[in-house]
């Protein structure tokens, strides 16, 4: 597609439901990221896929906390037992290659909010 | 710990003025360094890139520095426009296959 894609634009939801956050990246895009930004905060990095490599998790902030992208192309990320700290725009990227991304930029959707009631 | 500092503050500029904003970073040594600029409810858009070789970089009204020893990067608009209200984000980055690290940002506000 034109763009970096995220649905749903927002999402409500009760404490303890489990919630999935779709990412359709821009087609061609190997690298794709996933990033929390909390209200007033800076991006939160949670977790990259290159290619067919291992993603990087490192940035999961706990178990409740996973994602997988299939195909190469589209990413979910899932919370499971969402908490009210959950509560976050949750924005995802892409670039062509992870050293692309790092020296051209990266592409942006226009993230999920996710409210936690 | 890796640290960007950027202005929490508002900054409040008149329209025609040159805008200047601050990335102060603390920790490591970034071989690049990203301007994203952030409107409310968006995503970040890329603006510009700066390397550690490069001690300047222009693109129209946009000027980026890059001190490596002060470990600063400045944020230049200039005849800044009531359009340029938004929040400008800087992303040290190691380089290769590293992950960004995004500041806080700054954000602007041009007085009509």
């Amino acid at each position: 597609g034109a763009g970096v894609s995220q649905s749903p634009s927002n999402k409500v939801t009760e404490k303890g439901k489990d919630v999935e956050l779709r990412c359709d990246p821009i087609s061609g895009h190997t690298a794709l990221y996933w990033y929390r930004q909390s209200l007033g905060q800076g991006l939160e990095f949670l977790i990259y896929f290159q290619g067919n490599s291992a993603p990087d998790k490192s940035g999961l902030p706990s178990d409740r906390f996973s994602a997988e992208r299939t195909g190469g192309s589209v990413s979910t990320l899932t919370i499971q037992r969402t908490q009210q700290e959950d509560s976050a725009v949750y924005l995802c990227a892409s670039s062509l290659r992870l050293d692309q991304g790092a020296n051209y930029g990266y592409t942006f959707g226009s993230g999920t909010r996710l409210t936690v009631v | 710990s890796q640290k960007i500092e950027q202005n929490s503050e508002a900054l409040n500029i008149q329209e025609g003025k040159t805008a200047t904003l601050t990335c102060n970073y603390t920790n490591y040594s970034p071989a690049y360094l990203q301007w994203y600029r952030q409107d409310p409810g968006r995503g970040p858009v890329f603006l510009l890139l700066i390397r550690e070789n490069e001690k300047e970089k222009r693109k129209e009204r946009l000027k980026v520095t890059f001190d490596t020893t002060l470990k600063q990067s400045l944020f230049h608009i200039t005849a800044s426009q009531p359009a340029d209200s938004a929040t400008y984000l800087c992303a040290p980055n190691s380089g290769g296959y590293q992950k960004v690290t995004f500041g806080t940002g700054t954000k602007l506000q041009v007085i009509p």
